[in-house]
């Protein structure tokens, strides 16, 4: 099993340009979540998924979209990056909505 | 309003000693807390858990300790070795979600 498994694993931007993150799992779980960690604020909440087709807020949404059209899968984009963006991303899954599997993580950088 | 509060950012321990890392919270709802390692350039992994019914669970060299009446948890790591050196997140479960603290530095020294 490869686990939970991201792409890309760094990206540089330009302010105002789009892009997508790719998160997928392969044990099958039904929660997901993507996070960015920033130096001295831990792990906050972007969106999360508890299953197929369903996607809600976390703590920091704004200027960030998800798409979970398939279980395995889930899909943080940036519409228009901005420069507060430069962060490094972790998406992670779950059976349930206690121990979750993270993967390795982006770095993006927005200038 | 930060609901799982971590307030050392740092701690060093020598090899051999006991390190213990300190988690406070604010939602006495919490119903479980975990607790993560985190190594540079990799993603968290998941080292221990406690459910709110219960005051202690241990696992080897790691045993997390709740104290629901002042809405505290530590994890203790004994002995500390190098290779414990790593960020530490404790977490509580709220919902569908995950809530972290931000980290605390745990640097193990020979």
């Amino acid at each position: 099993n490869a686990g939970v498994t991201q792409t890309p694993k760094f990206r540089v931007l330009k302010t105002g340009q789009s892009m997508t993150l790719l998160c997928a799992q392969d044990m099958n779980h039904e929660y997901m979540y993507w996070y960015r960690q920033d130096p001295g604020m831990g792990l906050r909440l972007i969106h999360y998924s508890v299953g197929e087709g369903t996607t809600a807020k976390g703590e920091v949404p704004d200027g960030y979209n998800v798409s979970r059209l398939k279980k395995q899968n889930f899909l943080l984009g940036l519409e228009s990056a901005a420069p507060s963006q430069t962060s490094v991303y972790f998406c992670a899954s779950s059976i349930d909505r206690y121990e979750q599997y993270f993967g390795p993580g982006t770095r993006l950088t927005v200038t | 309003d930060q609901q799982v509060k971590q307030n050392s950012p740092s701690l060093s321990v020598q090899e051999g000693r006991i390190s213990i890392l300190n988690c406070d919270y604010t939602n006495s709802m919490f119903d479980y807390f975990l607790w993560y390692k985190k190594y540079p350039a990799e993603g968290p992994t998941f080292l221990i858990s406690i459910s709110s019914i219960k005051d202690k669970n241990e696992d080897g060299r790691f045993t997390v300790f709740l104290n629901k009446s002042a809405k505290h948890l530590s994890l203790h790591i004994v002995p500390s070795q190098p290779g414990d050196s790593a960020v530490y997140f404790c977490a509580a479960s709220w919902v569908d979600k995950l809530i972290f603290g931000t980290g605390t530095r745990l640097q193990v020294f020979p």
